[in-house]
């Protein structure tokens, strides 16, 4: 199956900095890329829907200030805490699909990523 | 918008055990796509099983399968011959089918299996 890789895995920062994840399509072109964060023992709220090449469509009352979303290529989605604080801490998760999966629900999720804002 | 619930947030089972998660869901929309998912302790998402409204043939994988009623709106995994590595959260999730494969999660069910 296709694979999309994440990075960092875990990440712990200082209040008040900026953190980027990267989330990776490997074998396959991702037109669409979707981030969620899940909190402890919750499920996946969607945060935005970025495709590549445009701006990204965040969903109600997610601040795009806040979680800037890149999607500069068809293999790369990058999403980066601005100014991150201490409420910032979770789990965030990306799936890709791409053109091909348009319209059928396949998805591929990444490994999460893990940050912690001390 | 879309709804989806999973009133079970954790169940328990023998290994070698029969399961079942409940799920339902709420929409409007007529064509649609239905999932679970398994969240082990890794986290990594792995899609366990699928199922296309259009299709009125309960969907099956190995030891899952599902009972899909679309009248009632209702989305139940069966976990058959129970297995240790079964120990997950299950996401039950739905898309229209036009959405563009956007996911809308239920709350999750932990599943426990003891030896």
């Amino acid at each position: 199956g296709a694979v999309v890789s994440q990075h960092p895995s875990r990440v712990i920062c200082k209040s008040g900095t900026s953190v980027k994840i990267e989330c990776r399509s490997l074998d396959f072109q991702a037109t669409t890329m979707f981030w969620y964060r899940q909190f402890p023992k919750k499920s996946l709220m969607l945060m935005a829907t970025s495709n590549e090449g445009s701006k990204a469509t965040y969903e109600q009352g997610v601040e795009k200030d806040k979680f800037l979303i890149n999607h500069a290529s068809l293999t790369l989605s990058t999403l980066t805490v601005t100014s991150a604080h201490p409420e910032d801490s979770s789990f965030y998760i990306c799936s890709a699909r791409s053109f091909r999966q348009e319209n059928t629900g396949e998805l591929f999720f990444g490994e999460g990523s893990r940050l912690t804002v001390l | 918008a879309q709804t989806v619930t999973q009133s079970q947030p954790e169940m328990s089972v023998q290994e070698a055990e029969t399961v079942t998660l409940s799920c339902t869901y709420d929409t409007s929309e007529n064509n649609y796509y239905l999932f679970w998912y398994k969240q082990p302790p890794s986290r990594q998402m792995i899609l366990v099983i699928r199922q296309e409204a259009y299709k009125q043939q309960n969907a099956t994988e190995n030891r899952f399968s599902v009972n899909f009623q679309k009248a009632a709106k209702s989305f139940s995994l069966k976990i058959s011959d129970s297995q240790l590595g079964d120990t997950a959260m299950y996401f039950c999730a739905f898309t229209p089918w036009a959405a563009g494969n956007k996911l809308t999660f239920g709350g999750g069910t932990r599943v426990l299996v003891k030896p």
